[in-house]
């Protein structure tokens, strides 16, 4: 089926200490999303591709970084997990091109803790 | 900027009987779209229902229906013979439909829906 996977599930991370998460779709969208999800909370944007062209959301701290080498893959990159980091992290795919009325796909999600 | 407000955080039914989720949203758009989405502990968030704010009719899947109310920019979710299933996060979400905003969006807090046997 086709689908949005998130590995890994789970990821324990130290203080400081770089983490990568990954995302890959089988849906063959042309625009990947990563959502931050506090306890509770409702998802925040931190950016998206539209094919190669990256958007960051204003607020979305230095300490986020992405990568999406080919259609298929996106990467979250956190060059200095901190506590406050420490959240759900969401991967999602809509179609190209992105249309208001289509709805985005989300994956299971990454559960990041700092240590 | 466009809000979304969900107002009932915690909200509990009784299986088989009907409960009605709350969403009211800001906007001076006049074209965009409204979703509802479910997240169930542990499992990934999927589209319940979508409404277009040009149609004045309401949307319906199966058990879910939406009251939508443009001029009170009033959006909730009606789902109706619960099951135990049903029992998730409720998410209400915004999406403008003008091509420079509508990659992005909006989503209220959330409401937990507890589903009691």
């Amino acid at each position: 089926d086709a689908m949005v996977i998130q590995n890994p599930r789970y990821q324990v991370t130290q203080f400081g200490k770089p983490v990568t998460l990954s995302c890959s779709q089988t849906l063959n969208h042309n625009v990947m999303y990563w959502y931050q999800q506090k306890s509770s909370q409702a998802p925040k944007l931190l950016f998206h591709y539209y094919d190669k062209d990256f958007n960051n959301e204003a607020d979305t701290p230095d300490n986020f970084q992405s990568r999406r080498p080919n259609t298929s893959f996106c990467f979250l990159d956190i060059r200095s997990p901190g506590l406050g980091d420490a959240a759900m992290y969401l991967c999602a795919t809509s179609r190209d091109p992105p249309l208001a009325q289509e709805t985005q796909y989300f994956g299971p999600g990454t559960r990041l803790l700092v240590l | 900027a466009q809000t979304v407000t969900q107002s009932q955080p915690e909200m509990s039914v009784q299986e088989a009987e009907t409960v009605t989720l709350s969403c009211t949203y800001d906007t001076s758009e006049s074209d965009y779209y409204l979703f509802w989405y479910k997240q169930p502990p542990s499992r990934q968030m999927i589209l319940v229902i979508r409404q277009e704010a040009y149609k004045q009719q309401n949307a319906t899947e199966n058990r879910f229906s939406v009251n939508f109310q443009k001029a009170a920019k009033s959006f909730s979710l009606k789902i109706s013979d619960s099951q135990l299933g049903d029992a998730a996060m409720y998410f209400c979400a915004y999406r403008s439909a003008f091509e420079t905003s509508y990659d992005k969006v909006i989503f209220g807090p959330g409401t937990s829906l507890s589903v009691i046997p």
